[in-house]
């Protein structure tokens, strides 16, 4: 079974910096993971996926990356903002069986970005 | 707009009082799902459904019912809430399994008394 872990719970870093969020996984076998951002009582938006033949995604200051071998990605952000401030969750998609598949998700790092 | 919705946005009852939680899409995906989010746990997967008349449990099905009697609509259905159920809930859907980024809704804050 497939088990998501993100480390640190939280962050708080000053305006400006560079960051980089973790994300691991047990199941290598993996078909994507999807990074999201969850603003305080508002639902989750999408982020950025990558799918287990790629390696990384950028959007704008985003890039996430995705190393099935360790069983490990990454959303790097670049030059935060106090707009960045949000809970930042990742989810891996592996499959469950009988044509199924499942997302599960981390418990995701709060983000903080000081001005 | 693409979008899902979910209706109530909000909801206050009391133990046992039977009550559907609406989620529809108007992307026309295959797949839909629903997930409870509580403090330390995370998000947790009810049910999902791979297409129309196809449901299956996730992680943590007790107490819910599902039902896809059309491509666009998910209501989830809890016949007798209890207590351990007031939850903060979101339906989501993809274009198909296991290819495509999942759309969440807005949420919906359940609490039972």
């Amino acid at each position: 079974k497939q088990e998501v872990t993100q480390i640190p719970a939280a962050l708080s870093v000053p305006e400006g910096e560079n960051l980089v969020l973790n994300c691991s996984f047990t199941d290598s076998a993996i078909y994507n993971l999807q990074w999201f951002r969850q603003d305080p009582g508002k639902g989750l938006t999408s982020l950025l996926l990558i799918q287990s033949s790629q390696r990384e995604q950028t959007s704008g200051r985003l890039n996430a990356s995705l190393d099935k071998s360790s069983g490990r990605s990454t959303l790097y952000i670049a030059a935060s903002q106090p707009g960045d401030s949000a809970t930042y969750l990742c989810a891996g998609l592996s499959y469950s069986g009988a044509g199924s598949y499942q997302l599960t998700f981390g418990k995701g790092t709060k983000l903080s970005v000081i001005p | 707009e693409a979008q899902v919705t979910q209706n109530p946005r909000y909801l206050i009852t009391v133990t046992g009082k039977k009550l559907t939680v609406t989620c529809s899409q108007n992307m026309n995906h295959e797949y839909m799902s629903w997930y409870r989010q509580d403090p330390g746990l995370g998000l947790r997967q009810i049910y999902y459904s791979m297409n129309v008349e196809v449901t299956d449990k996730g992680d943590v099905p007790e107490g819910y019912k599902v039902s896809r009697k059309e491509k666009r609509n998910f209501p989830l259905i809890l016949e007798s809430p209890s207590p351990n159920q007031t939850s903060l809930y979101f339906c989501a859907s993809q274009a198909a399994a296991g290819v495509s980024e999942q759309y969440f809704g807005p949420g919906t804050r359940l609490t039972v008394t």
